[in-house]
């Protein structure tokens, strides 16, 4: 098993442009989530999804979009980068359970450098 | 909303020094306690958890953490540190009644050989 897989592992982008992250697991895990790591703030929360074809908003969404077309897949999209945007994103997934109840295990991350 | 922290931003110690990571937080409910460890270019796993029974919980490679429901405290050690425990250190409380998982701001660990 791959577990939780993130693509791309890096990527630069100007203000003002757009990209997705893609965010794949194979462990068929119910919820999955994306937060973003940043110095002396831990990891916060952005978007999550309970299941297939829904999504909910975390502690910091604006910004961003999300989409959960199929199970195995969370994508996280920005439509207009900002420098305030340069961060690690981290894709994570747990099975059955809902967010803070158990484990949840992590992609490898996504370094974003937006100038 | 709830919070979470971590109070050693970077600790630095010795190989075979002792090791306590606090970690406080503040809600009233009832609910779940994590340590996650991040080793140098690898992502998060999880090192050890609590949801109920006994308050001292063992996890991997030696640590163990003791939740102190009083103190809102859920403090991460290990009695012996190796030069492989470098890494950052991040508490997480789970309110799984509001769907909520918050993470602490990470403490970074370096131990010296």
């Amino acid at each position: 098993n791959a577990g939780v897989t993130q693509t791309p592992k890096f990527r630069v982008l100007k203000t003002g442009q757009s990209m997705t992250l893609l965010c794949a697991q194979d462990m068929n895990h119910e919820y999955m989530y994306w937060y973003r790591q940043d110095p002396g703030m831990g990891l916060r929360l952005i978007h999550y999804s309970v299941g297939e074809g829904t999504t909910a908003k975390g502690e910091v969404p604006d910004g961003y979009n999300v989409s959960r077309l199929k199970k195995q897949n969370f994508l996280l999209g920005l439509e207009s980068a900002a420098p305030s945007q340069t961060s690690v994103y981290f894709c994570a997934s747990s099975y059955p359970y809902q967010p803070g109840y158990d484990e949840q295990f992590f992609g490898p991350g996504t370094r974003l450098t937006v100038l | 909303a709830q919070s979470v922290s971590q109070h050693n931003h970077h600790v630095i110690l010795s190989e075979a020094a002792s090791l306590e990571l606090g970690c406080n937080y503040s809600y009233g409910g009832t609910v779940n306690l994590f340590w996650y460890v991040q080793y140098p270019g690898q992502h998060l796993q999880l090192l050890l958890k609590y949801f109920s029974g006994d308050p001292l919980v063992k996890g991997i490679k030696g640590f163990e953490a003791e939740f102190i429901k009083s103190k809102f405290s859920f403090n991460l050690r290990k009695p012996s540190v190796q030069w492989s425990d470098t890494a950052e250190y991040f508490c997480a409380v789970g309110d799984y009644n509001n769907n909520d998982m918050r993470f602490g701001a990470g403490t970074r660990l370096t131990v010296k050989p």
